[in-house]
């Protein structure tokens, strides 16, 4: 039973569309992430959640727009997609902000 | 503010050679330091951690490194390359008192020559 998991696995889209990425995890964690892993491997955090409320929420376009709907879930909308966007995006879940991340395969995606 | 620092973007050693893979860390409080590996195409997966217990710290796969308060340094190393230690490596901080944040180094690309 994977710990953390990410659907979907790859997204191909165009420009100005919309696209969710959705995570869950059932470790009985209560603080979930988003990264952006960029073409040169580069982790950024974009979002993190404990017990569905906002924690961090770095310098990330207005167009991304996470969602908890419970502390086993953390999805991520992308409206109006462009080229830079691009990117494989990682879920992650740690307990309470500290131990280590676990992490989910990421999701490809790519815009063309 | 927290920061990693991983010298060595590319990393080439010969199977059955030590490996030694850089991380300097820079922290305002004693931290916690992880180590993941990336192979290709999947999540990263822990390797070992430091939080604040034994400095020498072992981890899977064979790999250990040692936290240096004195040099801000925890550092990976692995006795003997193996071809499947080809992978990407992070080292990353976090402070114990739990602000959510953990901050990625730029990652060394580990290549083994057979």
């Amino acid at each position: 039973d994977t710990a953390v998991s990410q659907t979907p696995k790859y997204l191909v889209t165009q420009m100005g569309n919309d696209k969710s990425i959705k995570c869950e995890q059932n470790l009985g964690h209560d603080t979930m992430y988003w990264y952006k892993q960029d073409s040169k491997k580069f982790l950024k955090i974009m979002f993190s959640y404990n017990n569905k409320e906002l924690i961090i929420n770095e310098t990330v376009p207005n167009r991304f727009s996470p969602k908890s709907p419970d502390k086993a879930h953390l999805n991520l909308h992308i409206n109006s997609l462009e080229l830079g966007d691009s990117a494989v995006y990682f879920c992650a879940s740690s307990q309470s902000g500290a131990g280590e991340l676990f992490f989910g395969e990421g999701s490809r995606l790519t815009v063309l | 503010a927290q920061s990693v620092t991983q010298l060595g973007s590319h990393v080439s050693v010969s199977e059955g050679a030590l490996v030694l893979l850089r991380c300097n860390y820079s922290s305002s409080v004693p931290p916690y330091l992880f180590w993941y590996v990336q192979y290709p195409n999947q999540g990263l997966q822990l390797l070992l951690k430091y939080t604040s217990a034994a400095t020498l710290v072992k981890g899977i796969n064979g790999f250990e490194a040692e936290f240096k308060k004195s040099e801000t340094s925890f550092h990976l190393t692995k006795p003997s390359a193996h071809m499947s230690d080809a992978a990407e490596y992070f080292c990353a901080v976090s402070e114990p008192s739990g602000t959510y944040k953990y901050i990625f180094g730029t990652g060394t690309r580990l290549k083994v020559l057979a």
